[in-house]
């Protein structure tokens, strides 16, 4: 596979359940993301990954647990659920740190909250 | 005041015309730009992204910048149905921070 892939696409989950997104880069990248994408939002950046350490938290409720074991990885553990939290969340990764680095974005996935 | 501004739009051109779209950011020491497109239901995928003051011509697309203005905008000419989207502007300001405007939707009618 190539670029930033994303799974599940889709996901529907309930108030109590527990549940993982995960991305994967196939780019050599160093950096990645997670944003949330409302309906009528700007792209909201969650968190920032910069050589596996976390180099940005946005003020995101504790509910949304990130992990990042290598360069090429990155999960979105979720727990405890709102439905306001439904939303795209799309995963993306860039070259580094500095520079003139260009972010690429992962397909995404749908989550819905009930 | 928001990072980066762009209207909603939605901004609609004929078949073959020439859309413009702008953006102005906030943030002066801004060093990175970029066009982002996104259909509806898809993720953002890169169009252009430019550095420096002035013009960058990619195909039929064309995104100017003016730091002193704080404006960054992206022309797309003959204008089709396909580029029927929303169109990001993002701005990159800090250490690997990136600001998204909200989008400004095209419509481009046949």
């Amino acid at each position: 596979e190539t670029g930033v892939t994303q799974t599940p696409r889709h996901l529907v989950m309930g108030m109590t359940n527990k549940k993982s997104l995960k991305c994967e880069q196939h780019l050599g990248h160093n950096a990645m993301y997670w944003y949330k994408q409302s309906a009528k939002k700007p792209l909201e950046l969650m968190f920032v990954y910069n050589f596996k350490e976390q180099t940005e938290n946005n003020s995101v409720p504790s509910r949304f647990s990130p992990e990042c074991p290598n360069s090429s990885h990155l999960f979105l553990h979720l727990h405890t659920l709102q439905p306001e939290d439904s939303a795209l969340y799309l995963c993306a990764s860039s070259q580094g740190a500095g520079g003139q680095e260009t972010q690429y974005f992962g397909p995404g996935t749908r989550l819905l909250v009930l | 005041q928001k990072e980066v501004e762009q209207n909603s739009g939605p901004l609609s051109v004929p078949e073959g015309a020439i859309a413009s779209l702008n953006c102005t950011y906030s943030d002066r020491v801004s060093q990175s730009f970029f066009w982002y497109r996104q259909y509806s239901g898809k993720s953002p995928e890169l169009i252009m992204s430019i550095y420096s003051n002035g013009d960058k011509e990619d195909g039929r697309f064309t995104a100017q910048l003016n730091k002193a203005s704080q404006y960054v905008s992206l022309l797309i000419r003959d204008s089709q149905p396909s580029d029927s989207a929303t169109y990001l502007c993002a701005v990159k300001s800090n250490f690997n921070k990136f600001y998204f405007g909200s989008g400004t939707k095209l419509n481009v009618k046949p």
